[in-house]
C-alpha cells in the first residue's frame, strides 16, 4: 500500500533555531499533502495544505512566515519551523492524498510523525 | 463534512469485542463514514470505511444503521495493541480536502 515517510521522528533544538521536517511519498505521487500539529492529549489540528508547485494554504491562526512549507516535487513536502520557541514543541504529522489507494487506505496516508522539542 | 459525536473513552477486556459508537445524524447521502486510529506517538492509521452497507476487513467490522445516522466500529477480539484513539470521520469520498479530526474515543484494552 501507499507509504509516507516522515523524518526525523524526533528532534530537539535550541530556541531561536530552525528545524526542517521532511515528508516523502514513497510509491505514489502526491500532488497534495497536509500538515497537522498535535499537542499532548489533543486531537490533530490541520495547519496547512501543500500543493505541488504552488504556495501552501494555511489555516486561520497559523503563521505562514513561521511555518514554511515547500512542495517542490510530487514526492516531497517539507515543513520548516523557523525561529522555534518552546511553545512550538509539538507532534507534527504529514498526510498525503492518494486517490488510487481509496479502497485500501481511505485515500489518505499518514507519516509516522515528528516529535519536536524546543529547549 | 457532517459532524460526528463519539464517547471520550472506553475500556475493553483483552480478547473481547470492542464496540465503538459514532453518531453522525446530519450525514448527507454522498458522505462516507471513515474510521482511523492513532496509537500513541504515531500517525493515524486507516481502519475501514463504508457508505451504507456493513463492511468487514481484516482489522474490523463497520456496522451502519439503516438511517445512516450512526455507526459502530467493531474490533472482534481486542488485543493490548489495539489501545489507541479511534476517530470517526464523515466526508465525501472524492475530493482533495484534508481529513478533519474530532476528539475521538480513547480505547483502553485491559489485560
Amino acid at each position: 500500500g501507499a507509504v509516507v515517510s516522515q523524518h526525523p521522528s524526533r528532534v530537539i533544538c535550541k530556541s531561536g533555531t530552525s528545524v526542517k521536517i521532511e515528508c516523502r511519498s514513497l510509491d505514489f505521487q502526491a500532488t497534495t499533502m497536509f500538515w497537522y500539529r498535535q499537542f499532548p492529549k489533543q486531537s490533530l489540528m490541520l495547519m496547512a495544505t501543500s500543493n505541488e508547485g504552488s504556495k501552501a494554504t494555511y489555516e486561520q491562526g497559523v503563521e505562514k512566515d513561521k511555518f514554511l512549507i515547500n512542495h517542490a516535487s510530487l514526492t516531497l513536502s517539507t515543513l520548516t519551523v523557523t525561529s522555534a520557541h518552546p511553545e512550538d514543541s509539538s507532534f507534527y504529522i504529514c498526510s498525503a492524498r492518494d486517490p488510487g489507494q481509496g479502497a485500501l487506505s481511505g485515500g489518505y496516508t499518514f507519516g509516522s510523525g515528528t516529535r519536536l522539542t524546543v529547549v | 463534512d457532517a459532524k460526528t459525536t463519539q464517547p471520550p473513552s472506553m475500556d475493553c477486556a483483552e480478547g473481547r469485542a470492542a464496540n465503538l459508537p459514532c453518531n453522525h445524524s446530519t450525514i448527507s447521502g454522498n458522505e462516507y463514514v471513515y474510521w482511523y486510529r492513532q496509537i500513541h506517538s504515531q500517525g493515524p492509521q486507516y481502519i475501514i470505511h463504508g457508505l451504507k452497507n456493513n463492511e468487514t476487513n481484516e482489522m474490523a467490522s463497520l456496522i451502519i444503521t439503516e438511517d445512516r445516522k450512526s455507526s459502530t466500529l467493531i474490533l472482534p477480539h481486542a488485543t493490548l495493541r489495539d489501545t489507541a484513539v479511534y476517530y470517526c470521520i464523515v466526508r465525501v469520498r472524492m475530493g482533495n480536502t484534508p481529513l478533519v479530526f474530532g476528539k475521538g474515543t480513547r480505547l483502553s484494552v485491559i489485560a
